[in-house]
């Protein structure tokens, strides 16, 4: 698998549920963030977890990391179609300063 | 909040031709990128610069490409001789050391 791969690639649930996205990495990282893209439009940042932590919150996010399985995952609780975008992971790649996404998981919620 | 400012938005041009997109980074932000995303693909590493100078770039940044920091504030890429699969997304990002990336709103490059 390439640096950065999020799964499921598409997942569609119904307004109110939790919606769980996965990614997993190859190289030894500093840290990982994810991203949400609208349709077309540009990337938002929404949260970065250290290598040294396992978990941080930021509103309805929850992501956790685990360096040992290189796998990191985004939770979205109490969905909204507001939340209907793609989401990507990028990584420091070894600590570099640039990014290394993945290909994204496809979000839809459904009302 | 501050924000990386993209121009223009959307640009249409033929092939051959010569673009430059611009980008304003934040102020105090030290390294600065080019990303691209083709559509309905991943985002796609180009190019970051620091201290006036490319720190780093992957093999899609080939001669065609160049950046530029023309003064204190922008921040350019320009594609020589455009082809028709450099349409695409294209994303300037910058950041502090060791701080997440904040990312422009894009322009859109369409070559026809």
């Amino acid at each position: 698998s390439q640096q950065g791969e999020e799964d499921p690639q598409a997942l569609s649930i119904q307004e109110g549920e939790n919606a769980t996205m996965n990614c997993s990495y190859k190289t030894s990282i500093n840290n990982l963030q994810w991203y949400r893209q609208n349709s077309g439009r540009g990337l938002v940042h929404l949260i970065l977890i250290r290598s040294n932590e396992r978990e941080k919150h930021s509103g309805r996010l929850r992501v956790t990391l685990d360096t040992s399985k290189k796998s990191s995952s985004l939770l979205i609780t109490a969905s909204r179609a507001a939340d209907t975008a793609s989401y990507f992971c990028a990584t420091d790649d070894r600590g570099a300063q640039k990014l290394v996404f993945g290909q994204g998981t496809r979000l839809t919620i459904n009302p | 909040e501050p924000e990386v400012t993209q121009t223009p938005s959307h640009q249409v041009t033929q092939m051959g031709q010569e673009v430059i997109l611009r980008c304003v980074p934040i102020s105090n932000h030290l390294y600065f990128y080019w990303y691209r995303q083709i559509l309905g693909q991943k985002v796609e590493f180009l190019v970051s610069f620091y201290n006036n100078e490319i720190s780093e770039k992957s093999e899609i940044f080939d001669d065609q490409f160049s950046v530029e920091r023309p003064d204190g504030s922008n921040f350019t890429l320009k594609i020589r001789s455009t082809k028709l699969e450099d349409s695409a997304m294209y994303f300037c990002a910058s950041s502090q050391p060791g701080l997440r990336n904040t990312f422009g709103s894009g322009t859109r490059l369409t070559v026809v």
